[in-house]
């Protein structure tokens, strides 16, 4: 089975600085991932996904992510971070089963941003 | 379009009783997924559906959980009878065919007293 590991439940980083949460994955198989992020009160909006083909993929609000198969990682990434960026993101792998894609998530990671 | 819709936002009930919890999908989505949000499991997934029939729900705790789908643009879940350690944030997701995201409601908060 599938499983995902986010290993920092805490991350604290200074606005403008740079932004790395780390994302380990278990599947047998080319794993579909993608990253989540969760404001308070709030649902889970996607951040972005990979596939297949490049690696390093782009997302919404300045985010990146590279999939890395020798490490099996998806770790995000944000060059310089923003206060409003504070929330809980969330790691997760897919695996389609009928054409609907059956996500198991991480535990996440709570970013805090200090002004 | 609205997204996905859920209902109530926040519910606070008596163990015992029985909680109906209400998800609307984004229209022309084939999949809805149910999941279950607490500190001490994380996300869970409890059930999901597949043009309105259940798939898998390997998920749902036990049988005090149901949930159905009777058209595509609504789904229940239902707790009965209700404890407090069904305490937790229960979303909704729909997703459309193919390798697409699950586009997620605001969660309902339940609370078991």
């Amino acid at each position: 089975a599938q499983s995902v590991t986010q290993p920092d439940i805490h991350i604290t980083v200074s606005e403008g600085a740079s932004l790395e949460l780390r994302c380990n994955y278990s599947y047998g198989a080319t794993p579909y991932l993608f990253w989540y992020v969760q404001s308070p009160g709030q649902g889970l909006q996607l951040l972005l996904k990979y596939f297949s083909g490049d690696t390093l993929v782009q997302g919404i609000k300045g985010f990146e992510a590279e999939f890395k198969r020798s490490q099996s990682s998806f770790n995000l990434r944000k060059p310089s971070v923003h206060w409003s960026d504070a929330a809980e993101y969330f790691c997760a792998v897919g695996v389609f089963t009928g054409g609907g894609n059956k996500l198991t998530f991480g535990t996440g990671t709570q970013l805090k941003v200090e002004l | 379009d609205a997204g996905v819709i859920q209902s109530p936002r926040h519910e606070v009930t008596e163990m015992g009783q029985e909680v109906t919890l209400r998800c609307k999908p984004i229209s022309g989505h084939d999949y809805l997924f149910w999941y279950r949000q607490t500190m001490m499991r994380g996300l869970e997934l409890l059930i999901y559906f597949n043009n309105n029939v259940p798939i898998d729900d390997s998920g749902m705790p036990e049988d005090r959980f149901s949930a159905k789908m009777p058209n595509a643009s609504f789904s229940t879940l239902k707790i009965q009878p209700s404890e407090p350690r069904d305490s937790a944030v229960y979303f909704c997701a729909s997703q459309g065919l193919g390798a697409g995201e699950q586009y997620f409601g605001p969660g309902t908060r339940l609370t078991v007293t």
